[in-house]
């Protein structure tokens, strides 16, 4: 069974940094293009960054870019996100998503979520 | 404000078929395959359609998706009142190099 479980979100004032992961296991991950979305609180879904299976391909939306940075581990087996230089409208839920198919790149396309974890930037 | 523009609400009574539009432009519906999400409260979101018009494995056949130009269309037959949630339509913006999101829209059972 694929599972995907984040850990590392809490409450972190404004300019702080936050580190992310996302455990994977039911798959190899290493085969598959990761991402990380979020929702803020009563808000609709926002696409954060994606990664490709061999890591040379990183895409991040411009209101992250500089500041967040999506890796995975050397065995594959989890994602993170660090997230630097953090601001209130970062405050949402952070899912890590996994692509629906190993031959796909279209990060549009999440095949599987975890449940996610709350980030809250607030002093 | 999203890129892409999705009706707020949209509802039925049991058994009616609704449908649920997502408009976009030449630079992300035009070109590329739109994919379809249903989320609860509470809840992560799951994907029920993709490349316009395939479903994953799971998702029952009354969901059914289309597009045509640079809008699509998600609609649900024989709505039932589990089908209560929130759609958000998504794909990749080749001007903005990255996946946007429609705001959702509603569905409500009446």
């Amino acid at each position: 069974e694929v599972q995907l479980v984040e850990s590392g979100g809490g409450l972190v004032r404004p300019g702080g940094s936050l580190t992310l992961s996302c455990s994977t296991s039911g798959f190899f991950s290493s085969i598959y293009a990761m991402s990380w979305l979020r929702q803020a609180p009563g808000r609709g879904l926002e696409w954060v960054a994606s990664i490709r299976p061999g890591g040379r391909f990183i895409f991040y939306t411009d209101s992250v870019k500089g500041r967040f940075t999506i890796s995975r581990d050397s065995g594959k087996t989890s994602l993170s996100l660090q997230m630097n230089s953090l601001r209130a409208e970062d405050t949402a839920i952070y899912y890590c998503a996994r692509a629906l198919t190993s031959d796909r790149a279209d990060y549009a396309v999440q095949g599987y979520w975890g449940r996610g974890t709350l980030v809250t930037v607030s002093s | 404000q999203s890129v892409l523009t999705q009706p707020p609400s949209a509802s039925g009574t049991p058994g009616q078929r609704v449908s649920m539009s997502c408009s976009g432009s030449t630079s992300n519906i035009g070109t590329r395959g739109v994919a379809w999400y249903q989320q609860f409260p509470g809840t992560a979101p799951k994907l029920v359609i993709y490349d316009n018009d395939k479903r994953p494995s799971g998702v029952p056949d009354r969901l059914s998706g289309s597009k045509s130009g640079t809008s699509a269309s998600l609609a649900v037959s024989g709505l039932q009142s589990e089908d209560e949630a929130i759609y958000y339509c998504a794909t990749w913006d080749d001007s903005l190099d990255g996946v946007i999101f429609g705001a959702g829209t509603k569905l409500t059972v009446l």
